[in-house]
């Protein structure tokens, strides 16, 4: 069973270009969570998102950020127009289920966006 | 006030040193995580606890609800223990969604 699956392990664009970053939870879990943690700071949530609806996004900034998991294939954060300020780690967690049963979350590896 | 705390920020040690990182919070929680984080790495769970206390190998992890606390101890610490340990909570309203202390940087000199 593999785990929370990530990619790329590392990404660079340049200034205005667009960044995806992929997610495939592992096998049977359908909650995705995305979080950032910037240089020399914690993780931050960012999006919640169950199979094609995204639970809260209370934590994504609001414009060029936006994440989807559709009901085949993995989970995606996309930036547009990227700016040095979004060069961060990006982690994916999944879990099987919401509430307090079942919700141990697996971590990916994490995509390190590099914007010069 | 951030909803998660963890003291201390930077700790070092020597090989063999019994470690203690605490992690204080402000919300009621459904569960707690301690996380591991080796530079340029992935994040790893190590424990999830809501009650009592766990034990994995050489790492001991305890919580007191009424007290909102808890605690990541480390027996017989190695240089390979060198790594961030990170707190984060389940609040009781978010389900599995995760808030997170700012770490502790853990570093074991042999």
């Amino acid at each position: 069973n593999a785990g929370v699956m990530q990619n790329p392990r590392h990404l660079v664009r340049r200034r205005g270009q667009e960044a995806r970053l992929r997610c495939s939870p592992m096998k049977g879990h359908s909650h995705v969570y995305w979080y950032r943690q910037l240089p020399e700071e914690g993780l931050k949530f960012m999006v919640y998102l169950q199979k094609e609806n995204i639970i809260d996004e209370s934590g994504m900034p609001k414009e060029r950020f936006s994440a989807e998991f559709p009901k085949e294939g993995p989970s995606i954060l996309r930036i547009q127009q990227v700016v040095r300020g979004d060069s961060a780690a990006y982690f994916c967690a999944s879990s099987f289920s919401w509430g307090t049963v079942n919700t141990e979350a697996f971590f990916g590896q994490g995509t390190r966006l590099t914007v010069v | 006030k951030n909803e998660v705390e963890q003291s201390p920020q930077n700790l070092t040690a020597q090989e063999g040193e019994f470690i203690t990182i605490n992690c204080s919070y402000s919300v009621g929680i459904s569960a707690l995580h301690w996380l591991q984080q080796h530079p340029g790495g992935g994040i790893v769970s190590l424990f999830m606890l809501s009650s009592g206390k766990k034990k994995h190998g050489r790492l001991i992890a305890t919580i007191n609800i009424q007290e909102k606390h808890s605690s990541l101890h480390i027996t017989a610490s190695h240089p390979r223990d060198s790594a961030v340990y990170i707190c984060a909570v389940q609040a009781e309203t978010s389900g599995s969604r995760l808030t997170f202390g700012e770490g502790t940087q853990l570093t074991v000199n042999p």
